[in-house]
C-alpha cells in the first residue's frame, strides 16, 4: 500500500523568504506524484505534478518541486514567499499502474507567511 | 477556474435527519470523487464513479451513499445523520481516470451535526 508524509504541519515564515515543504512517501511500485494547494474557504487546486521525465518540476506561483526516487521525496520550494502564498499544502500520489488511479494525500501542510 | 460546484456550503443539522450534498460539475467528467476533509488529517477518498452508473466505495469506510445517474450530478447522502459525520466533504472531478491527470475540487461542504 502506498502512503504519504508530509513532515511540518506547520511552517512559518517571513514575507520573501525561501521556503520548503517537504514530503516522503512509500510505495513498492512507480508512482505519480502531486502538490495541491487549498487556499482558506476553498477546495484543492493543483500546484504542479511529477508524470516523468525531468525530475525538477515547476508549477504555478513559482513554486517548483523535486522528485528524488533514492530519497522517496517530493519537497516543494519557492525561493521567495508572499503574504498571498499563505495556504494548506498538500502532497498527494498515485500508482501507475494496475490500481483505480486514486490519488492518496497527506496530513498537509500550514505555511503561515508573515510581513 | 474550475467548474464544479458544491452545495449547500455549510449545513447544521440535528442528529437523525437526512441529508444530500449536491455537488455538479460542467467539464463532461466521466470520474468523480467524494472526499472527507477533517483538521490536521489526510484527505480520506470515501466513493469515486467512473461515469453513470458507476459508484465505488473507496479507502475509507462510510456511511454515506452516492449515486450516479447523469454524468455532471455526484450527490452523496446520509440517510440519518450522527455528530461523528460532523467533516468537510469535498466533491472533485477529473478528466483522467488512470491517476495521472489533475483533481478539480469544489469548495466543499462543511456539515455540522449536533
Amino acid at each position: 500500500a502506498q502512503s504519504v508524509t508530509q513532515l511540518d504541519s506547520q511552517v512559518p515564515v517571513f514575507e520573501e523568504a525561501p521556503v520548503e515543504l517537504r514530503c516522503n512517501y512509500s510505495s513498492s511500485v512507480s508512482v505519480y506524484l502531486f502538490w495541491y494547494v487549498q487556499y482558506p474557504n476553498q477546495g484543492l487546486q493543483l500546484l504542479l505534478k511529477y508524470l516523468s521525465g525531468s525530475t525538477l518540476v515547476k508549477g504555478i506561483n513559482g513554486f517548483e518541486a523535486e522528485f528524488n526516487k533514492s530519497q522517496t521525496s517530493f519537497h516543494l520550494r519557492k525561493p521567495s514567499v508572499h503574504i498571498s502564498d499563505t495556504a494548506e499544502y498538500f502532497c498527494a500520489v498515485s500508482v501507475r499502474r494496475g490500481s483505480q488511479g486514486n490519488l492518496i494525500f497527506g496530513k498537509g501542510t500550514k505555511l503561515s507567511v508573515k510581513p | 477556474e474550475a467548474d464544479i460546484y458544491q452545495t449547500p456550503r455549510y449545513l447544521v443539522i440535528g442528529t437523525g435527519k437526512k441529508i444530500t450534498l449536491e455537488c455538479s460539475q460542467t467539464m463532461g467528467h466521466d470520474k468523480m470523487y467524494w472526499y472527507q476533509q477533517d483538521p490536521g488529517m489526510e484527505l480520506h477518498l470515501i466513493h469515486y464513479s467512473y461515469g453513470v452508473n458507476s459508484t465505488e466505495k473507496g479507502d475509507l469506510s462510510s456511511e454515506s451513499t452516492v449515486s450516479r445517474i447523469r454524468t455532471e450530478h455526484f450527490p452523496l447522502t446520509l440517510e440519518s445523520a450522527r455528530p461523528s459525520h460532523t467533516s468537510q466533504y469535498l466533491c472533485a472531478s477529473s478528466r483522467d481516470g488512470r491517476g495521472t491527470g489533475e483533481l478539480f475540487f469544489g469548495e466543499g461542504s462543511r456539515l455540522t451535526v449536533l
